[in-house]
């Protein structure tokens, strides 16, 4: 069992937009302004697409974006493009260096 | 280009000990922490160890605590992890990436290993 929750699978058709949640607790979201998403396509490597809550990294489109509520976090991309269709997970920083993620979702363009 | 390599995975006994190395180059090695991070067939990811620019400070998740050990040699743009007594637990691809206040911003392509029991 993961220690953030995010829903398994997540969809939308292309232009439309689809925001995946990710909870945790006081100890991780709640208690800090550190947490990152990652896109993984099938067979690769994870890519950083925001990270401290909202920023995102040069070269990631602004059609992603991220937000944070109490102890969740949310990840949105707008407009929906083919080539969004990936793995997303979201990390946090729980303490004593400790880094967590969440179990991933499948987000499906339909 | 930030580009980071890892290598030696493959396939060893429960019980069993290997070490992976993870070569940096594209970026000032030394002024990077450094983690490995794993991801078990089919599942999700998972922090392991990080180590500090210097080495002076490293840390582990309580899962490999004592069993594993993270190093690096500057000198070689290398950053490595030693494990030891593996369980099939431990099977997953193990990624290096660079680490800055908690995120990951550069990912190698992984190595994986596979603890056969």
């Amino acid at each position: 069992q993961s220690a953030l929750t995010q829903p398994p699978s997540a969809s939308g058709s292309p232009g439309q937009s689809v925001a995946i949640s990710c909870t945790g607790t006081s100890s991780d979201i709640g208690g800090y302004n550190y947490v990152s998403w990652y896109q993984q396509r099938p067979g690769k490597a994870p890519r950083l697409m925001i990270y401290e809550v909202s920023k995102r990294p040069s070269g990631v489109p602004d059609r992603f974006s991220g937000s944070k509520s109490d102890n969740t976090a949310s990840l949105t991309v707008s407009g929906l493009q083919a080539e969004d269709e990936a793995d997303y997970y979201c990390s946090a920083y729980a303490g004593n260096n400790n880094k967590v993620f969440g179990g991933g979702t499948k987000l499906t363009v339909l | 280009e930030v580009q980071l390599v890892e290598s030696g995975g493959g396939l060893v006994q429960a019980g069993g000990s290997l070490r992976l190395s993870c070569a940096g180059s594209g970026f000032i090695f030394s002024s990077e922490w450094m983690s490995w991070v794993r991801q078990a067939p089919g599942k999700g990811l998972e922090w392991v160890a990080n180590i500090k620019e210097d080495g002076s400070a490293k840390y582990y998740v309580d899962s490999v605590k004592g069993r594993f050990t993270i190093s690096r040699d500057n000198a070689k743009n290398s950053m490595y992890v030693e494990m030891n007594s593996l369980t099939v637990e431990d099977t997953a691809v193990y990624y290096c990436a660079t680490e800055i206040w908690y995120r990951f911003d550069h990912w190698g392509q992984g190595t994986l290993v596979t603890v056969s029991s």
